[in-house]
């Protein structure tokens, strides 16, 4: 157990549908980050939230929606994917954004059919 | 920008054997380096984290040590087993850019021991 987790840990959807990603730490940490590994390649950072703000969108395409309600919480919202976006996608926390060891939760597995 | 070198990508050893892992960046200007285990499907766990004021770490059959300077971290496992089979993952978090660095990970190297 890391102190960061996610649900669901699998999930498969159809392109027309929507869906929520969550994830949850239990570290009191301030920043936040959500990153996409498809097979053989290496981790993409996708969004950073530090103390409820984004402070970085890496060119995610827009069906990919993130929240960040609270320190301890951050959402990735789905709509209308493309088979493509099937990858496990990473939650990870972080004390303080830039400083600290990164803590990851244990991944979505997302299959988009 | 910082680029993260982990070679060879995969590497597979006979039980008991002690191996090291390697990892090399291109800018010395770190706050930390973090080593991570992943098994397939899984997350990533971490196993060392190495801030940039010191030399190395170690967990149990797990060292790692940094040398700033060079741009090399290496992790070395002890009396290895099948259960150290998994893909591990060098990531080093830089100082410029300040609170907006980000960890810049290898490919990782995927280990396989046999019985």
């Amino acid at each position: 157990e890391t102190g960061v987790t996610q649900t669901p840990r699998h999930l498969v959807m159809g392109m027309t549908n929507k869906k929520s990603l969550k994830c949850e730490q239990h570290l009191g940490h301030n920043a936040m980050y959500w990153y996409k590994q498809s097979a053989k390649k290496p981790l993409e950072l996708m969004f950073v939230y530090n103390f409820k703000e984004q402070t970085e969108n890496n060119s995610v395409p827009s069906r990919f929606s993130p929240e960040c309600p609270n320190s301890s919480h951050l959402f990735l919202h789905l709509h209308t994917l493309q088979p493509e976006d099937s990858a496990l996608y990473l939650c990870a926390s972080r004390r303080e954004l830039g400083k600290g060891g990164q803590y990851f939760g244990p991944g979505t597995r997302l299959t988009v059919t | 920008k910082q680029e993260v070198t982990q070679i060879p990508a995969a590497l597979s050893v006979p039980e008991g054997e002690n191996l090291v892992l390697n990892c090399s960046f291109t800018d010395s200007a770190i706050y930390n380096l973090q080593w991570f285990r992943q098994d397939p499907g899984k997350g990533l766990t971490s196993l060392l984290l190495i801030q940039s004021s010191q030399r190395e770490q170690t967990s149990g059959r797990l060292n790692a040590s940094l040398d700033k300077s060079s741009g090399r971290s290496t992790l070395y496992i002890a009396a290895s087993q099948p259960g150290d089979s998994a893909t591990y993952l060098c990531a080093v978090l830089s100082s410029r850019g300040g609170a907006n660095s980000k960890l810049t990970f290898g490919k990782g190297i995927t280990l396989s021991v046999r019985p």
